[in-house]
């Protein structure tokens, strides 16, 4: 059974900060791993998607890599800001879903930028 | 709008009511996803359609808990007799692809937040 999980639970940066939120799964035969941003009260919105043949996506300061052998990803965030702070998670379609693509989630990271 | 919308954005409701929310997807995508979110957790599958087919509903956790997607675009769940534990987050997903397939991302409303009272 595919689990995924995030680590660190919370983390607080300054402004400012390069910073790593990480995520691992246990079965390393996905479709692809998403990683998503809610913020409070809000849904999620989709920020980088990794297919299983690549091994990074980059989105302005925002890169996410993949080590699918290891079943690890990275979410790497540049020059922290303010508005960086959300709940960052990570999600996988596991490759044995058949006709469903359901994704599935890590608990996230809360990310805390403080000016 | 261009995104996936979902109403109501709140509903409470007393213990034993009948609560129906809805999930209108991009225009277009084939594929639609029901999730639950507990507060302070991760989403949750529930239930999955390809157009107006139900190919998957081993995430609902009863039989109280129904979905449908007559006409392949607009999307409602609806939960009988409703509980305390059903309180939650209900978020609905869309994605263009039909079939798993790696490069389409899933597309998220801002979800329903349920409140039982």
């Amino acid at each position: 059974k595919q689990e995924v999980t995030q680590i660190p639970a919370a983390l607080s940066v300054p402004e400012g900060e390069n910073l790593v939120l990480n995520c691992s799964f246990t079965d390393s035969a996905i479709y692809n791993l998403q990683w998503f941003r809610q913020d409070p009260g809000k849904g999620l919105t989709s920020l980088l998607l990794i297919q299983s043949s690549q091994r990074e996506q980059t989105s302005g300061r925002l890169n996410a890599s993949l080590d699918k052998s290891s079943g690890r990803s990275t979410l790497y965030i540049a020059a922290s800001q303010p508005g960086d702070s959300a709940t960052y998670l990570c999600a996988v379609i596991p490759y044995n879903a058949g006709n469903n693509r359901k994704l599935i989630w890590g608990l996230g990271t809360s990310l805390a930028v403080n000016p | 709008g261009a995104g996936v919308s979902q109403s109501p954005r709140y509903k409470v409701a007393k213990r034993g009511q009948d609560v129906a929310l809805r999930c209108d997807p991009i225009s277009g995508h084939v594929s639609l996803f029901w999730y639950q979110q507990a507060l302070g957790q991760g989403p949750e599958f529930l239930t999955y359609f390809q157009n107006e087919a139900q190919l998957d509903k081993s995430g609902l956790p009863s039989d109280r808990f129904f979905a449908e997607r007559p006409e392949g675009s607009v999307s409602t769940l609806k939960i009988q007799r409703t509980q305390q534990e059903d309180s939650a987050v209900y978020l609905c997903a869309s994605s263009l692809a039909g079939r798993p397939n790696g490069n389409q991302p899933q597309h998220f409303g801002d979800g329903t937040r349920l409140s039982i009272l």
